[in-house]
């Protein structure tokens, strides 16, 4: 199982944009990069996927460069209700396997007014 | 509506005893996971089942146990040979899809020990 690493918190303000960056060296080519956002008190929410180069969805975009040793989710114009806890997983899904769902310690998102 | 649903949403527990969290999804998906989270921390994997009638131990699966008799059921025991249990715990289920893994998460039970 590949291994992420991520910061541990970061502090934005109303209306910028935000990137968190992911590190993932031994990812495999089987392998997808998830993020998922979580609210306290609540079970973690998927925000977006992707496996190379952009993905774009309504709420997100994930840039993967070429050698997919790392990725970055965008949010932009953050506002206060994104603050919550953003985690970057990496799996490979075996179909008809045991699939692990590794979730690390994910990145703390503090979004001030 | 399809969902994953945990129930209780609050548990008390006293030392010693055994205690089950339920897990049930309508989404017809094959694969369920449980998770635990400490106050400030990530979430843990305690164990996974791909099919009916198995099931994985995750990475802190000692203390626990669960059973998998149907596809939609996914129930975890918190025996009393877990010393501390007291945590936030979370079901997820997977659809079968190979790739695209989108997780649901159920709202989570809070149990305590008193």
């Amino acid at each position: 199982l590949a291994k992420t690493t991520q910061p541990i918190s970061m502090d934005s303000y109303e209306g910028q944009e935000v990137n968190i960056t992911c590190s993932h060296n031994n990812i495999a080519t089987n392998d997808y990069i998830t993020w998922y956002q979580q609210f306290p008190s609540q079970g973690p929410r998927f925000i977006i996927q992707g496996y190379k180069t952009k993905v774009t969805n309504e709420v997100a975009s994930l840039f993967i460069p070429a050698d997919r040793k790392s990725s970055t989710l965008s949010l932009p114009r953050v506002s206060l209700s994104d603050t919550a806890v953003y985690y970057c997983l990496v799996v490979t899904w075996f179909s008809g396997g045991y699939n692990k769902l590794i979730f690390g310690a994910g990145t703390r998102l503090a979004v001030h007014p | 509506d399809g969902g994953i649903t945990q129930s209780p949403k609050y548990l008390f527990r006293k030392e010693g005893q055994n205690v089950t969290l339920s897990c049930e999804q309508n989404l017809n998906h094959d694969a369920m996971y449980w998770y635990r989270q400490d106050p400030g921390q990530g979430l843990r994997l305690i164990y996974y089942s791909q099919i009916v009638n198995d099931f994985q131990k995750g990475d802190i699966a000692e203390g626990y146990s669960v059973s998998r008799e149907k596809k939609e059921s996914f129930p975890l025991t918190v025996t009393s040979a877990q010393k501390n249990p007291t945590a936030f715990y979370l079901c997820a289920s997977v659809p079968e899809t190979g790739g695209y893994t989108e997780a649901f998460f159920g709202q989570g039970t809070r149990l305590t020990v008193v």
